[in-house]
């Protein structure tokens, strides 16, 4: 059974960095098909899609918060990671791991780790 | 521009249908998902490539396509069916994901 699990602070300083990690259970993170994605959900409001890497290191990040994002991803570990950067209030959110994959020819984030909430703060 | 318009609430009472349309230029050419989300959870995917259920997802929750609009519809509405629902779909270009505002469909 696919399992993921977000892990990281969550407090982080106005100005700083948000770093948050995912471990990925069931599921071998190397295996193509499959994106490994970071959601977030402010408080209150919509789901808002951050981006995507595959096992590959290649990535898509939303232009909005391209210039503030880095995704790595870890085999050996089967984890992926987040980093946001230049954080300020309005980065406060719940921020959740998914995963991506392809049905034949549609890409569908079919599963999600519980969340994870980040407050900026100082 | 690439976005995804749905309705921003929904009321139905118990046994009655509801239905909730998403709206983007990006769904001519992308299939899309829909996902529940209840406070406090993680969203959960019921419908995906527009009409397909996962298996396990009971057969009252149900999707079609038109154009531009895909529309998410509850049969039989029950309580535990209160909650925020999300159109997703991939941008026109398929490389970027977008999400709809949400629904909250309140069960009267």
């Amino acid at each position: 059974q696919v399992q993921l699990q977000e892990s990281g602070p969550g407090l982080v300083k106005p100005s700083g960095t948000l770093s948050l990690t995912c471990t990925v259970s069931g599921v071998s993170v190397r295996g193509g098909s499959k994106y490994w994605t970071w959601i977030r959900q402010p408080p209150g409001k919509g789901l808002e899609w951050i981006g995507y890497i595959y096992y590959t290191g290649s990535t898509k990040y939303n232009p909005s918060l391209k210039s503030r994002v880095t995704m790595s991803v870890n085999t050996s570990k089967n984890q992926f990671s987040l980093k946001l950067n230049s954080v300020t209030a309005a980065d406060t959110a719940v921020y959740y791991c998914a995963r991506e994959a392809d049905y034949g020819g549609d890409w569908i984030i079919d599963y999600w780790g519980q969340g994870a909430q980040v407050t900026v703060s100082s | 521009s690439d976005d995804l318009t749905q309705p921003p609430s929904v009321s139905v009472s118990p046994g009655q249908t509801a239905r909730i349309t998403c709206s983007g230029d990006a769904l001519a050419k992308q299939h899309a998902s829909w996902f529940q989300q209840k406070p406090g959870q993680a969203p959960v995917l019921l419908i995906y490539k527009d009409t397909e259920r996962p298996s396990g997802i009971p057969e009252r929750f149900s999707g079609s396509s038109s154009g531009t609009t895909v529309t998410f519809t509850i049969s039989g509405v029950q309580a535990e069916d209160e909650a925020d629902y999300y159109c997703q779909s991939p941008d026109s270009s398929g490389i970027y994901r977008l999400f709809g505002g949400g629904t909250k469909v309140t069960v009267l």
